[in-house]
């Protein structure tokens, strides 16, 4: 059974970096890519961008380039999402999602984790 | 602000039929496959149908996906109350370089 268990709730405060994580098992983890979705407090689902684990390479949504950053270590089949400087506005719930292959469609995600960021 | 559009609500009484639109142009829906996610309340996003109208395993066939031009649909019939939630449509943009998402529609069963 294809799973992607994502990392805890996390409160944080505006200016401190951060990591969660996706941990995928049940597949290869190197097969798919692995997307990260952010949805913000009563709103809809916004893309971010995505990591193709066998080579590392990323490709980000406009909206957010420069301001995230998604890495993987295939050795722990875990992809990650990264913040150096967190702000208010990044408070949401982030999920993981793995693309299903030869789609373009998410076939399995995590649970979500929501990031509060307040002073 | 999603270049995909949807209506921000649809409902029906249990048992009727139920069809959501996703309106968008050739850059993404035109030239691309549509997949439909259901989110139900407090919950991850799961998908429904891929490539404008496949169903992954485990999904009944009271869902169906049809795609026409820029535009494509989401049908539920003999809907249920266990079908009360939000859906999104999502596809690639070309011009963007992004997967993108529709505005979202509830569905409320009556």
């Amino acid at each position: 059974e294809v799973q992607l268990v994502q990392s805890g709730p996390e409160v944080k405060k505006p200016g401190e970096s951060l990591s969660i994580s996706c941990q995928a098992s049940g597949y290869g983890f190197t097969s798919n890519w692995i997307n990260w979705v952010r949805q913000m407090p009563g709103k809809g689902l916004e893309w971010m961008g995505r990591i193709d684990p066998s080579d590392s390479h990323v490709e980000y949504s406009p909206s957010f380039q420069g301001h995230v950053t998604i890495s993987s270590d295939t050795s722990i089949s875990t992809a990650y999402l990264h913040w150096s400087t967190l702000k208010a506005s990044d408070t949401a719930i982030y999920y993981c999602a793995r693309r299903r292959f030869g789609s373009g469609s998410l076939d399995s995600w995590g649970q979500g984790t929501l990031v509060t960021v307040s002073s | 602000q999603s270049v995909l559009t949807q209506p921000p609500s649809v409902s029906a009484a249990p048992g009727q039929r139920v069809t959501i639109s996703c309106s968008g142009s050739s850059s993404n829906i035109g030239g691309h496959y549509v997949s439909w996610y259901q989110q139900l309340p407090g919950t991850a996003p799961k998908l429904l149908i891929y490539d404008n109208d496949k169903r992954p395993s485990g999904i009944p066939d009271r869902f169906s996906g049809s795609k026409s031009g820029t535009s494509a649909t989401l049908g539920i019939t003999g809907l249920q109350t266990g079908d009360e939630a939000e859906y999104y449509c999502g596809t690639w943009d070309s011009s963007l370089d992004s997967f993108v998402f529709g505005t979202g529609t509830k569905v409320t069963v009556l």
